[in-house]
Parts: C-alpha cells; sequence; structure tokens
C-alpha cells in the first residue's frame, strides 16, 4: 500500500496565524483528499485535490479558509488560514492508489490558543 | 443519502469475547465498504474491506458480514484483546479501490476490551 508522510505531526498556533501542513505519498496518485476529525469526532472531508486543477470543496468548507496546493502527483499542502480554536483538530490527508484501498497519512494534531 | 450510520457508539467486551460493531447505509450506489482502526495519536489503518457482491470476508480473528437487501455490514472480532483496544469506524464509497471517489465515514466505535 502506499505510504504517507505528513507534516508536522503536531503544532500548537496562535488564533489569527496560518499553517502550512504538508503531505507527501511514495507513489503517483491521481487524487489525494483532505479530511479533519475534531476531538472524539469522525472523519469529514475537507476537500479533493487533484494535480492540475482547482481543489473541490465540500460543503462547509471554502477555500479562503483552507487553500491547497497540489504541484505534483506525489505532494499536496493544505493550510489552515487565520486560524481560531474552533479550527483546533486532527488533519489527515489520504489516497487512494488502487491496490490496497484508502490510506492515511498519520495526521497533524492542531492546537489553536 | 450520504449517511453512514455507525452502533454502538462505545463498546466494553472481555477478553476473549466477541465484538460486534454494526453500520447502516442508504446510498445504494456504495460498492466499498471498509473498516478503519484508529489508535489515539495515530490515522486511521485499514483494517479489512468487502464489496457487495459477497456476503462475508474473514482475516485472522476480523469478519465483515454484509446484508445487501438490508443495506447493512458489520465487523466481528473474534478472541477480542486488550490490544484490540481502539475506536473502529466503518466506511463506504461510490468507485472502491482505485476511484476518483471520497469515503464518508461512521461516527465510530470506541472498543475497550477488558483482560
Amino acid at each position: 500500500s502506499a505510504v504517507i508522510s505528513q507534516k508536522p505531526s503536531r503544532d500548537i498556533c496562535q488564533r489569527g496565524t496560518s499553517l502550512t501542513i504538508q503531505c507527501q505519498v511514495d507513489s503517483q496518485v491521481t487524487m489525494m483528499f483532505w479530511y479533519r476529525q475534531q476531538p472524539g469526532q469522525s472523519l469529514t472531508l475537507i476537500a479533493t485535490a487533484n494535480q492540475g486543477s482547482e481543489a473541490t470543496y465540500e460543503s462547509g468548507f471554502v477555500i479562503d479558509k483552507f487553500p491547497i496546493s497540489r504541484p505534483n502527483l506525489t505532494f499536496s499542502t493544505l493550510t489552515v488560514s487565520n486560524m481560531s480554536p474552533e479550527d483546533s483538530s486532527i488533519y489527515l490527508c489520504s489516497v487512494n492508489p488502487g491496490d490496497y484501498g484508502y490510506t492515511f497519512g498519520s495526521g497533524t494534531r492542531l492546537t489553536v490558543v | 443519502q450520504q449517511q453512514v450510520k455507525q452502533s454502538p457508539q462505545s463498546l466494553i467486551v472481555q477478553k476473549g469475547g466477541i465484538s460486534i460493531i454494526n453500520c447502516a447505509y442508504e446510498n445504494t450506489a456504495f460498492d466499498y465498504f471498509p473498516w478503519y482502526q484508529q489508535f489515539p495519536g495515530k490515522g486511521p489503518a485499514l483494517l479489512i474491506a468487502i464489496r457487495p457482491d459477497v456476503s462475508e470476508k474473514k482475516e485472522g480473528r476480523f469478519t465483515i458480514s454484509f446484508n445487501k437487501s438490508a443495506k447493512q455490514f458489520s465487523l466481528h472480532i473474534m478472541d477480542s484483546q486488550p490490544g484490540d483496544s481502539a475506536t473502529y469506524f466503518c466506511a463506504a464509497s461510490a468507485g472502491g479501490i482505485g476511484s476518483q471517489g471520497n469515503l464518508i465515514f461512521g461516527k465510530g466505535t470506541k472498543l475497550s476490551v477488558k483482560p
């Protein structure tokens, strides 16, 4: 299965600032998915990132708040902008390379103070 | 249509017992049903998955039972061990392995296996 490296693993940020999360995959994939997992909750899809085009955002998530880059087939970034304490969550990237189903990174645990 | 309903929210099982977690869905376009195991501080890890053309899939102590007509599927953990204590998520997607679609997750079940 694909191996995903996600950085940083955790961070504590001041409100009003931005954090960029990186996701590196060890194989080329068409789509990369970004999820949010609020404390004690399930996973909610933020957006789908396709290389060479704008990301597709789910209802309730907007590009100004969560800009995404997808410069090539193995890498993507998610930025959490103008953070507030409500953004404190685990952010996860995921891919579905074909043989083993959807694989997740270990996540970025974000705390906004 | 997009929901996946999971129950119970939490489960306590004695060591050696059987853990059973249930999920139900509405969208008949779903054709891939994985279960994920998540330990605290870790990302979800794929445990086992099934497609609707089979009614059961077994991998070691883990079994998925699938009822297409009832639109339900369940995870059975046989001989449950304290190391199985984790949160389990069912999920569904339309398109399965290699698809361009995304996963819809259940709300999760926190399993505690008592020694």
